[in-house]
């Protein structure tokens, strides 16, 4: 198994520049999550998904689209890149909710926005 | 509503001496209770996990980690460190059926020759 893929592992967008970073399992996950990381700040949840057609936020949407049409793949979407969006992305699978079972996570995709 | 707060932004240790990580959680409900590792440019790996059940927890690499309600703490520890150690490590908690994760700051670890 490959676990949790991501793409790009990094990226530098232009303010107002739109995107998209890729993540993918392997592992029939039903719960999947985006995450940014910060210096100082851990992880924050972005959006979350319980199953394929379900989307959910979480703690920082603003800014973020996403859309789970299949079980594997839980694209996230940057409308119009801001520098406040440079950052490290992370996504993550779990096969029962994310309280009670192990969060398997990507490498993550560092993102600059100039 | 939880929280987390790891006491310590940075611990630095000799190779071969214990090592201690310190965490404080708040949560209305029965927590569940997360230690995760990040190496350099690596995404998370889970150390251990407490779900009510044993209040002492083991993990990978030779940790372990104790759940104590009363000071709402749950301290990772390590009796002897390894170089390979030398990581960010987070505590993270949740409710036991809940979505979302509250991660903790961080402390970073420097393990010293």
């Amino acid at each position: 198994n490959a676990g949790v893929t991501q793409t790009p592992k990094f990226q530098v967008l232009k303010t107002g520049q739109s995107m998209t970073l890729q993540c993918a399992q392997d592992m029939n996950h039903e719960y999947m999550s985006w995450y940014r990381q910060d210096p100082g700040m851990g992880l924050r949840l972005i959006h979350y998904s319980v199953g394929a057609g379900i989307t959910d936020q979480g703690e920082v949407p603003n800014g973020y689209n996403v859309s789970r049409s299949t079980t594997e793949d839980f694209p996230l979407r940057l409308l119009s890149a801001a520098p406040s969006q440079t950052s490290v992305y992370f996504c993550a699978s779990s096969s029962r909710t994310p309280g009670t079972d192990t969060q398997y996570f990507g490498p993550g995709t560092r993102l600059t926005v100039l | 509503a939880q929280s987390v707060t790891q006491l310590d932004s940075h611990v630095s240790v000799s190779e071969g001496t214990p090592v201690l990580l310190r965490c404080n959680y708040s949560s209305s409900y029965s927590p569940s209770l997360f230690w995760y590792v990040q190496h350099p440019n690596k995404g998370l790996q889970l150390l251990l996990k407490y779900t009510s059940a044993a209040t002492l927890v083991k993990g990978i690499n030779g940790f372990e980690a104790e759940f104590k309600k009363s000071e709402t703490s749950f301290h990772l520890t390590k009796p002897s460190a390894h170089m390979s150690d030398a990581a960010e490590y987070f505590c993270v908690v949740s409710g036991t059926n809940d979505y979302k994760l509250s991660f903790g700051a961080g402390t970073t670890v420097t393990v010293r020759a």
